[in-house]
């Protein structure tokens, strides 16, 4: 069973902060997507990362892809309070189903 | 363009009863998925469909659990008889294709169920 594990399960910081979170896993996965969810709505995708070593941008959000395509990293430079959410990724093997990690609950206070 | 639409938002039961859930995707998405989200916890599937035909049901609770997508649109989902540890945001999702590699998925707002 493949298994992501995210780090950490909740982080709380100031609006200009930066910070990462972090996707890992023993299983490679052929893509890894990144989505955010905020309370009511369901998780919307920000970005699929299909290389290892791949490195997207997407405005102040980095993504990375690892190597060996077991683990993934987004940072966030100058955290605003629009960022809060719940970040989720998720993972894909050839023709398996998406597998979800539990998320990281990002808090941004003004 | 409209996204995918769910009903009801809410719904609180007893446990023992019965209730379902209805999800119409994107028009002209072929694929429609059914997760359950459980406080804390990430999505999981319980089923695929590829139009009206079902492609993943591997994790679907099947004696409980049942659904349908008779014309290939909409869908619904049915828990009978519904258990404390149903009590789960449900999520409807669809897209266009079905290669999940590179596939992009609409998630609609989720019914969010409570078994008491």
């Amino acid at each position: 069973t493949q298994l992501l594990e995210q780090s950490p399960q909740f982080l709380s910081i100031q609006e200009g902060e930066n910070l990462t979170v972090y996707c890992n896993s023993s299983s490679v996965f052929s893509s890894l997507q990144w989505y955010r969810q905020e309370p009511g709505e369901g998780p919307v995708l920000l970005v699929t990362v299909v290389t290892g070593g791949e490195v997207k941008k997407l405005k102040r959000l980095t993504f990375q892809f690892g190597d060996a395509r077991k683990d993934s990293s987004l940072h966030i430079t100058a955290a605003q309070p629009g960022d809060t959410g719940l970040y989720l990724c998720a993972g894909t093997s050839g023709n398996t189903p998406l597998v979800f990690g539990k998320g990281t609950r990002l808090s941004v206070i003004a | 363009e409209a996204g995918v639409a769910q009903s009801p938002r809410y719904k609180i039961i007893e446990k023992r009863q019965s209730v379902a859930f209805w999800c119409n995707p994107i028009s002209g998405h072929a694929t429609l998925y059914w997760y359950q989200q459980i406080l804390g916890q990430g999505p999981k599937l319980l089923i695929q469909f590829q139009n009206n035909g079902v492609v993943d049901d591997s994790q679907l609770p099947k004696d409980r659990f049942s659904a349908e997508r008779l014309k290939g649109v909409d869908s619904t989902l049915k828990i009978q008889p519904a258990k404390l540890e149903d009590s789960a945001v449900y999520l409807c999702a669809s897209s266009l294709h079905s290669s999940r590699a590179l596939n992009t998925q609409y998630f609609g707002p989720g019914t969010r169920l409570t078994v008491l």
